[in-house]
């Protein structure tokens, strides 16, 4: 069984650029989350998406960051404009529900902006 | 707000060693506690897991146990290996499903 896939694995642009990652996780999992992992810290809920529906993006800075998942499977999540502070990982993780206690993490997109 | 707190790293260690990770939390209700491991280059995953007071989760010679009376979930290893070499993060599932991560700790095995 295939994993959770994220696409690119790395990405460096400029400040002021716009970047976007894609995430498609195990299938059967109605329920996807991503995370930013900054260097030395756990991983932090940007938004969770249950079927089609963001259901937690409380911690998502809205003004710069965006994402959907349009049918319920693969999600994109935007940044625009990146700015330097923005260089982490973009961790995309999946699971059956929201009540299921384990979550699969694909391997990431690591982000650096200049 | 929920909150984990773990031991930083790195912890170093020569083969066969005992381990042991401090893992303690603040969290309403009855959280559910899970340890979750990084290897290099490679996504996190699932360690173990308890989901009540006095639960022991085990896994691959890893042990932890939820002490609701310390609020702790320590980790566990009676002789660690070479390829436990890892960052290794404790978590809680808390209220609204949402799962809250400590730093991590970064575990070296030396042979």
């Amino acid at each position: 069984e295939a994993g959770v896939v994220q696409s690119p694995r790395y990405k460096i642009i400029e400040k002021k650029q716009p970047v976007a990652f894609w995430c498609n996780p195990i299938s059967g999992h109605n329920t996807l989350y991503w995370y930013l992992q900054n260097l030395g810290q756990g991983p932090e809920l940007l938004i969770r998406y249950e079927n089609e529906e963001a259901v937690d993006d409380s911690q998502l800075p809205k003004d710069r960051f965006s994402a959907e998942r349009l049918k319920g499977v693969d999600s994109t999540l935007k940044i625009q404009p990146a700015e330097l502070g923005d260089s982490a990982v973009y961790l995309c993780a999946s699971s059956l529900g929201y009540r299921d206690h384990e979550q699969y993490f694909g391997p990431g997109t690591r982000l650096t902006v200049t | 707000g929920d909150s984990v707190t773990q031991m930083e790293g790195p912890v170093t260690l020569s083969e066969e060693a005992f381990l042991t990770i401090n893992c303690t939390y603040t969290a309403t209700g009855y959280p559910s506690l899970f340890w979750y491991v990084q290897y290099p280059g490679e996504g996190l995953q699932l360690l173990l897991k308890a989901t009540k007071a006095d639960d022991k989760g085990s896994n691959k010679g890893f042990e932890a146990t939820y002490r609701k009376e310390t609020t702790s979930f320590h980790l566990e290893k009676g002789s660690v290996q070479v390829s436990d070499s890892a960052v290794y993060f404790c978590a809680l599932l808390g209220g609204y499903q949402k799962v809250t991560f400590g730093i991590g700790t970064k575990l070296q095995v030396i042979p």
